[in-house]
């Protein structure tokens, strides 16, 4: 049984460009939310899909972009990158209708923006 | 922002049992409370999730009183291997942490 996968495990931009994290959910699953979290911080809610819609967002700027597809896997999109956008990006997915709406995390996408 | 508060660290010995305690001043009637480990370079790892009452599993214990303004994580005897940062997660926002260091 396949936990959260993400791809990929690292990566370094430019200031400026765009950047593009994928996520395949635990097997079964149907809903991705997205999470970002910087060196020594919690990880903050950026937003979360269900039936190929965002559903629920928190702070973060409209840089900030997703998409699910029929297969439930999702992306994450950010443009114009900058600095203080490094970061751990942690994918989770979860079972609209359990109880509890347990979430389960990937080992997350490592960001540089240099 | 975040809607819990918890301490920022802990210090505890092998073979202690260790108690962390999260507030929940503004959760709502639905929300239920869970609780991450989290190693570094790693992402979270589920603990155990409660409504109210107690919970227990093969690793750890969760409180939650009547009010559900708090909830406490209860390790038991724990080991090297478990220090780490613990959240405790509402509405899908997590607190900032507690960093619990097991020391020999």
């Amino acid at each position: 049984d396949a936990g959260v996968t993400q791809s990929p495990t690292h990566l370094i931009k430019t200031r400026g460009q765009q950047v593009t994290l994928r996520c395949s959910p635990k097997s079964g699953h149907d809903t991705v939310s997205w999470y970002q979290q910087a060196l020594g911080q919690g990880p903050q809610f950026i937003f979360q899909y269900y039936e190929e819609e965002e559903r629920q967002r928190g702070n973060f700027p409209d840089r900030f972009s997703g998409h699910q597809f029929p297969n439930y896997s999702s992306e994450l999109n950010v443009n114009a990158l900058l600095l203080g956008d490094s970061a751990l990006y942690l994918c989770a997915s979860s079972l609209v209708g359990n109880p509890g709406n347990t979430i389960y995390f990937g080992e997350g996408s490592w960001l540089t923006v240099v | 922002l975040a809607k819990t508060t918890q301490p920022i660290s802990m210090d505890s010995y092998e073979g202690q049992e260790v108690n962390i305690t999260c507030s929940h001043n503004n959760i709502a009637t639905n929300d239920y409370i869970t609780w991450y480990q989290q190693f570094p370079s790693q992402g979270p790892r589920f603990i155990i999730q409660g409504y109210k009452t107690k919970v227990t599993n093969e690793v750890a214990s969760l409180f939650i009183p009547a009010d559900r303004k708090s909830s406490t994580l209860s390790l038991p005897r724990v080991s090297l291997s478990d220090t780490a940062v613990y959240y405790c997660l509402e509405d899908m926002r997590f607190g900032a942490g507690t960093r619990l260091t097991v020391k020999p």
